[in-house]
């Protein structure tokens, strides 16, 4: 089982580029790489997903390492609306009851 | 498309007390889930289903029993209800595609065990 490490929480200003990243030191070879986003009172949402190199759709970037030990979000100019947290996960269709969200990444934008 | 609904959206219960919380979805997923989630922390899985009649146990299965008896319906039961039981709770489905796999979460039900 691949566990996630992904800093507790970050700031940042409206406008700002966002990059948070995750390390996953022991990920499998068939694991892939997912971010969600919760907001108070709602469940979370998907983001983006990944396997290696790059992904990219329009709400985010996922950058991905030779490695895989880790990966970065980023965020292309936030909002306040941006404020969330961010959740990275790893696992494969074979984990289901191996999937854990963790405590996640409180990202707070500032005006 | 509805997407994953949960019923009821917030309950109060009384310490022993039972009740069931319905997960619906209209996706035709075969993956179903159900997370507690406490104040600050993550997410915690309680019980899954990959499939129409079948149920596994997750993370922090104990107090809590779950049925999947039609492919759209996930119930979430809690027959004594305990105050550490308070918590939001949310149902998940999920499909596959190769190896990755995307949930979609319902809206979240809001328990509290007095």
């Amino acid at each position: 089982l691949a566990k996630t490490t992904q800093p507790i929480s970050m700031d940042s200003y409206e406008g700002q580029e966002v990059n948070i990243t995750c390390s996953h030191n022991n990920i499998a070879t068939n694991d892939y790489i997912t971010w969600y986003q919760q907001f108070p009172s709602q469940g979370p949402r998907f983001i983006i997903q990944g396997y290696k190199t790059k992904v990219t759709n329009e709400v985010a970037s996922l950058f991905i390492p030779a490695d895989r030990k880790s990966s970065t979000l980023s965020l292309p100019r936030v909002s306040l609306s941006d404020t969330a947290v961010y959740y990275c996960l790893v696992g494969d269709d074979s984990s289901a009851s191996k999937i854990i969200f963790g405590s996640g990444t409180r990202l707070s934008i500032r005006p | 498309n509805a997407g994953v609904t949960q019923t009821p959206k917030f309950r109060v219960l009384k310490t022993g007390q039972s009740m069931t919380l319905l997960c619906a979805q209209d996706m035709n997923h075969e993956y179903m889930y159900w997370y507690r989630q406490d104040p600050g922390m993550g997410l915690r899985l309680i019980h899954y289903s990959v499939g129409e009649g079948t149920t596994a146990k997750g993370e922090v299965p104990d107090g809590y029993n779950v049925s999947r008896l039609k492919k759209q319906n996930f119930l979430l039961g809690l027959e004594s209800a305990a105050p550490s039981q308070t918590s939001v709770y949310f149902c998940a489905s999920s499909y596959l595609r190769e190896y990755q796999e995307t949930q979609y979460f319902g809206p979240g039900t809001r328990l509290l065990v007095l």
